[in-house]
């Protein structure tokens, strides 16, 4: 089955600083990528997402997540963090050919100091 | 459209109780996910529906999980006797049919707490 590894489980982060979060997954073949976010109190939103074409995929609120194929990652990039990202974000994978169904990480927990 | 609706939000039981969950998805949506969500082992699909036939059960955590769908707006998860591991944030998503993936929509989730 697949597997999605998130290797930071909690980050905390001062405002106006970069943000990246490692996101890799174990299957050889055709996956589309996804980051959700879980504000707190709130349900899991849809941040971005890959299916194909640019690696580099622009989401909202500022985030991006670039594709390495070769590394069989999906990392979440965010250049300037703002107190309200403070959530939880979760990668996940699904694979076309199968069914419709989604293979989460275990999240990380971005906390933003003001 | 109301969105994926819950319920409960919150549940407290004593373990060897009953509990039953309550999902209504989108409208015209076919697809209905439950997933389970707890510190440890993060989000896992329990089973998933597609149009009211349970397709994969497989990560139904053992005989005390059972799910149903009796119509196409609405959908029970029941853990019959529930004891305290099975403490966590259940949620309900729900998707449209379609070629390729479809977006899956979540729900609030219920908090469950097994004492």
């Amino acid at each position: 089955a697949q597997s999605v590894s998130q290797h930071n489980h909690h980050v905390i982060l001062s405002e106006a600083a970069s943000l990246e979060l490692g996101c890799n997954y174990s299957y050889g073949g055709t996956v589309n990528l996804f980051w959700y976010v879980q504000y707190p109190g709130q349900h899991l939103q849809l941040l971005l997402k890959y299916f194909s074409g640019d690696p580099l995929v622009k989401g909202i609120k500022g985030f991006e997540a670039e594709f390495i194929k070769s590394k069989f990652s999906f990392n979440l990039r965010k250049p300037s963090v703002q107190w309200s990202d403070t959530a939880e974000y979760f990668c996940a994978v699904n694979v076309p050919t199968g069914a419709n169904n989604l293979f989460f990480g275990t999240g990380t927990r971005l906390t933003v100091i003001p | 459209d109301a969105g994926v609706i819950q319920s409960p939000r919150h549940e407290v039981t004593e373990m060897g109780q009953e509990v039953t969950l309550r999902c209504k998805p989108i409208s015209g949506h076919d697809y209905l996910f439950w997933y389970r969500q707890t510190m440890m082992r993060g989000l896992e699909l329990l089973i998933y529906f597609n149009n009211n036939v349970p397709i994969d059960d497989s990560g139904m955590p053992e005989d005390r999980f059972s799910a149903k769908m009796p119509n196409a707006s609405f959908s029970t998860l029941k853990i019959q006797p529930s004891e305290p591991r099975d403490s966590a944030v259940y949620f309900c998503a729900s998707s449209a049919a379609g070629t390729g993936y479809n977006e899956q929509f979540f729900g609030p989730g219920t908090r469950l707490t097994v004492l």
